[in-house]
């Protein structure tokens, strides 16, 4: 099975701008959670979809939303980016329901200036 | 809250010297689960170890070795013989039973092999 994938792997944007990131969870999985990590926050937890739900946030402002597709493929979305939101973000993936096992994907640096 | 606290920011050791690595977990939860994670320099998170907080018993998986103990909310990990390619980050995670979608990570040791 292929595992998690997300695209871009890198990417440099401008304060202000917006960006938006993919994932595309294993196939059978339908859950996407993702996460933000920073060298001084550690591995934070953003959100979590399931069946193009979001069942958990975490503590983020506004401008980080999410939303996941009919085939379980995720995006998330960061507006007027900050030099701040400069992180690795990673998404995992796991089948739903009482599995408690995510497997991530090799994250998206993104880089702020 | 759930906490999870990685006191070892980092751990260098030789080839096949065997290391362990500390995790002490929070929660107010009776039902919870714990996580390892290694995390290589390409940055992904490989999944190790799941343990439920209502099973204590050990796990031994080839040099990986798994300690829990709900007394002292531990979940320490030791690899046996440590090779080179151990080299990375290791991160301890916590998820509750209400949020078991929700990873509460530590802030990782990373562990340094030399030959």
């Amino acid at each position: 099975k292929a595992g998690v994938t997300q695209t871009p792997r890198y990417l440099i944007k401008t304060r202000g701008q917006q960006v938006t990131l993919s994932c595309s969870p294993i196939s059978g999985h339908r859950s996407v959670s993702w996460y933000q990590q920073t060298p001084g926050q550690g591995l934070q937890f953003l959100f979590e979809y399931f069946s193009e739900t979001q069942r958990n946030k975490g503590n983020f402002p506004g401008r980080f939303s999410g939303r996941q597709f009919s085939n379980s493929r995720s995006e998330m979305n960061v507006s007027t980016l900050e030099l701040g939101d400069s992180a690795l973000y990673l998404c995992a993936s796991r089948p739903g329901g009482r599995s408690y096992e995510q497997y991530f994907g090799p994250g998206t640096r993104l880089t702020v200036t | 809250a759930q906490k999870v606290t990685q006191a070892q920011t980092e751990i260098s050791v030789v080839e096949k010297e065997d290391v362990t690595l500390d995790c002490v977990y929070e929660t107010r939860d009776t039902t919870y689960y714990l996580f390892w994670y290694k995390q290589p320099p390409s940055g992904e998170l490989v999944f190790l170890i799941r343990r439920n907080s209502f099973d204590e018993q050990n796990e031994i998986s080839g040099r990986y070795s798994w300690n829990f103990q709900k007394s002292t909310s531990s979940f320490n990990f030791t690899i046996t013989a440590s090779q080179v390619v151990d080299s990375a980050v290791y991160f301890c995670a916590l998820s509750e039973e209400a949020g078991y979608s929700t990873l509460t990570f530590g802030k990782g040791t990373m562990l340094l092999v030399s030959p």
